[in-house]
């Protein structure tokens, strides 16, 4: 247990779904992060949050959008995904307002698979 | 543009040493970290080295050359549950985070 859960743990939708991730953390910190983990390839980051305002936006999809109603909660918001956006989903956060030298504590993520 | 390298996969046997290789090229380098993901679980923390030189923590020691933008990671006394991906990840001079594919470990017995 890293102190930071995500739900559901599998998804399976269709393209025309709308669906959300969820993730909280349960240690203080004020930075939080989306990542999506595809086989075989680095870690791509989404979004992060800082004090609940977003400072990154990879250049992500407009399908994807995320929402950080408070320092502990980050949602992924999906809709009219496509198949090569089947992949796992990680939710990380951090101390020092997203600092780069701190850990990140990540969650288990939920595996995506769109159809 | 920025790169992280490191072998897709090894295999070492249950008591020996096993060293896992990270070269980096990126613009700019505030810190490389190392971490372990147990497949189907979260990627955890073990270590992280901003100056050159080898930092040990139990069986696993990490080592840092800037100049010749390498790091490795030293497994010893290796053990069935060490079997996992390590993933190395260098932050850049815009504090970007940037992650390597990660390097499966097998452990045999």
């Amino acid at each position: 247990e890293t102190g930071v859960t995500q739900t559901p743990r599998h998804l399976v939708m269709g393209m025309t779904n709308k669906k959300s991730l969820k993730c909280e953390q349960h240690l203080g910190h004020n930075a939080m992060y989306w990542y999506k983990q595809s086989a075989k390839k680095p870690l791509e980051l989404m979004f992060v949050y800082s004090l609940e305002e977003r400072v990154e936006n990879n250049s992500v999809p407009s399908r994807f959008s995320p929402e950080c109603p408070n320092s502990s909660h980050l949602f992924l918001h999906l809709h009219t995904l496509q198949p090569e956006d089947s992949a796992l989903y990680l939710c990380a956060s951090s101390q020092g307002g997203g600092d780069p030298w701190n850990e990140q504590f990540f969650g288990p993520g939920t595996r995506l698979t769109v159809l | 543009g920025q790169n992280i390298d490191q072998p897709t996969e090894m295999t070492a046997t249950e008591g020996a040493i096993v060293q896992i290789n990270c070269t980096y090229q990126t613009s700019g380098f505030n810190g490389l970290f190392w971490y372990q993901q147990h497949a189907g679980e979260a990627p955890t923390f073990l270590s992280y080295n901003v100056l050159d030189g080898l930092e040990e923590k139990g069986r696993f020691s990490s080592f840092l050359s800037r100049s010749k933008g390498y790091s490795y990671l030293l497994l010893k006394e290796l053990q069935m549950k060490d079997s996992a991906s390590y993933l190395c990840a260098v932050t850049d001079s815009n504090y970007q985070l940037i992650w390597g594919a990660g390097t499966k470990l097998i452990i045999k017995p």
